[in-house]
């Protein structure tokens, strides 16, 4: 079974940290993506990246970074943590989209910024 | 504009019971349309993919059906369980790209 694990399912942290949502998928995929999930907005794309090292903004970038050292681990970074972050996040991973492969989720981090 | 609306909001329905969920969809050029289940609090999982040419495909109790020249879908749940107290999210992809463009989900509780 393919399997997309994320680190941690519930953080809470203070305002002005910084925080690292790690993210690790075994079975080869080179695209990568990070969400949000919002009530009532659905998920929304913060990055994604199609290969080592290689990063594209999604639609809400601002306040995240992201890092992929390795073909298996994409890693979300909240360069100094703020309330309106507070969010659960997804990590997806798959081969090419638009060809009709199944896109795998983790399940998900709670982030609670106080 | 790309986009990817659902109905109902919400729906509640009885043990036993059939319901079918709606997904319109704007994106262009369309290469794919995904239904995801989301457990509260859990990852979403896949159900169906259907590309163009697909018009109907089946999971089990799930059915899913597409019209790409209406630009809309269905997902049909028969028989329904407690276990499919969920939302279902309708996914469209366009052809070329990575973007996958989202609805925002139709929850669905089925009371005994």
């Amino acid at each position: 079974d393919v399997k997309v694990t994320q680190s941690s399912r519930y953080l809470v942290k203070r305002t002005g940290e910084k925080v690292f949502l790690e993210c690790v998928q075994d079975m080869d995929h080179e695209n990568m993506f990070w969400y949000r999930q919002d009530p009532g907005l659905g998920l929304r794309l913060i990055y994604f990246s199609y290969d080592v090292k290689m990063k594209e903004k999604g639609d809400i970038p601002e306040g995240y970074s992201v890092s992929r050292e390795k073909k298996e681990r994409f890693s979300l970074i909240l360069e100094s943590a703020s309330t309106n972050q507070t969010s659960m996040y997804l990590c997806a991973s798959g081969m090419e989209v638009d060809s009709g492969n199944t896109i795998y989720f983790g399940e998900g981090s709670w982030l609670t910024v106080v | 504009k790309n986009q990817v609306e659902q109905s109902p909001q919400s729906l509640i329905i009885l043990e036993g019971k059939n319901c079918t969920l709606q997904c319109n969809y704007t994106v262009s050029p369309f290469s794919n349309l995904r239904w995801y289940k989301q457990d509260t609090g859990r990852g979403p999982v896949s159900l169906t993919i259907m590309t163009f040419s697909e018009n109907t495909k089946s999971n089990g109790r799930y059915t899913a059906t597409l019209d790409a020249d209406t630009k809309q879908s269905s997902l049909h749940i028969t028989a329904s369980q407690l276990s499919d107290s969920a939302s279902y999210i309708c996914v469209v992809t366009e052809t070329g790209a990575n973007n996958l463009f989202f609805g925002t989900g139709t929850r669905l509780t089925v009371i005994p």
